[in-house]
């Protein structure tokens, strides 16, 4: 099974700051990398796929980068509505595997 | 707007058998493939099966693989998920979850279930 580490596990930051989430894969998984949002008591929303391709709802200060084995979501000039846990998911093979999230909390 | 709705949680003992369902509505049901996806505050977010759009494939998680059966009915546009043999560490919430692509599973979840809540305990 592929396993995804995210990092860091958390991360507070203030209203406008440039915030860059990492996911590492145990082997390469090309760009075959989803994220999504979660938010306290909420089921997750996809954000990106294919490592790169912002969802329609999602403003353009979310971007997703890299191939292989690692990959990261950057949030440029973090917004009060962007709080929230992110997780990376990889669907190179089965299994399917979800990393273990990143909370962004306000600093 | 889609919608999908869970439900048949509950508390079961280890060993019993529980089955849970998602009602979808407000998209093509028999056009895309759906997931059964859980989450626990301990070990994080775990895919446990999909099935294709027309019910003729299956995958399963390692985990769960023997012992869960994932099916649908497109008439019914209802999505299941049987549960045998369940053991404490099925201990989840249970999302069903709308996979991205269009009559070939793309294995993103671009839609998702409030969620309901499955505890085994003796």
């Amino acid at each position: 099974d592929i396993q995804l580490t995210q990092s860091p596990s958390s991360l507070s930051a203030s209203v406008g700051d440039r915030v860059t989430i990492t996911c590492r894969a145990s082997q390469s998984i090309s760009t075959y990398l989803n994220w999504y949002q979660q938010k306290p008591g909420k089921a997750p929303k996809l954000l990106i796929t294919g490592a790169s391709r912002l969802q329609s709802w999602v403003p353009s200060r979310f971007s997703g980068s890299g191939s292989g084995t690692d990959l990261t979501l950057t949030i440029s000039n973090v917004q009060p509505e962007d709080f929230a846990t992110y997780f990376c998911q990889q669907r190179f093979s089965f299994p399917l595997t979800f990393g273990g999230g990143t909370t962004v909390d306000i600093k | 707007q889609g919608h999908l709705v869970e439900s048949g949680g509950g508390v079961v003992q280890p060993g019993r058998s529980l089955r849970l369902s998602c009602a979808a509505s407000g998209f093509s049901f028999n056009m895309y493939g759906m997931h059964w996806v859980r989450q626990t505050p301990g070990k994080g977010l775990e895919w446990v099966a999909d099935i294709s759009y027309d019910g003729r494939s299956e995958d399963y998680g390692d985990s769960v693989k023997g012992r869960f059966t994932i099916s649908r009915d497109n008439s019914e546009n209802t999505l299941y998920l049987q549960m045998n043999s369940l053991r404490l560490e099925d201990t989840a919430v249970y999302f069903c979850a709308k996979d991205w692509g269009l009559m070939e599973n793309q294995d993103a979840f671009d839609m998702w279930g409030q969620g309901t809540m499955v505890i085994v305990s003796s």
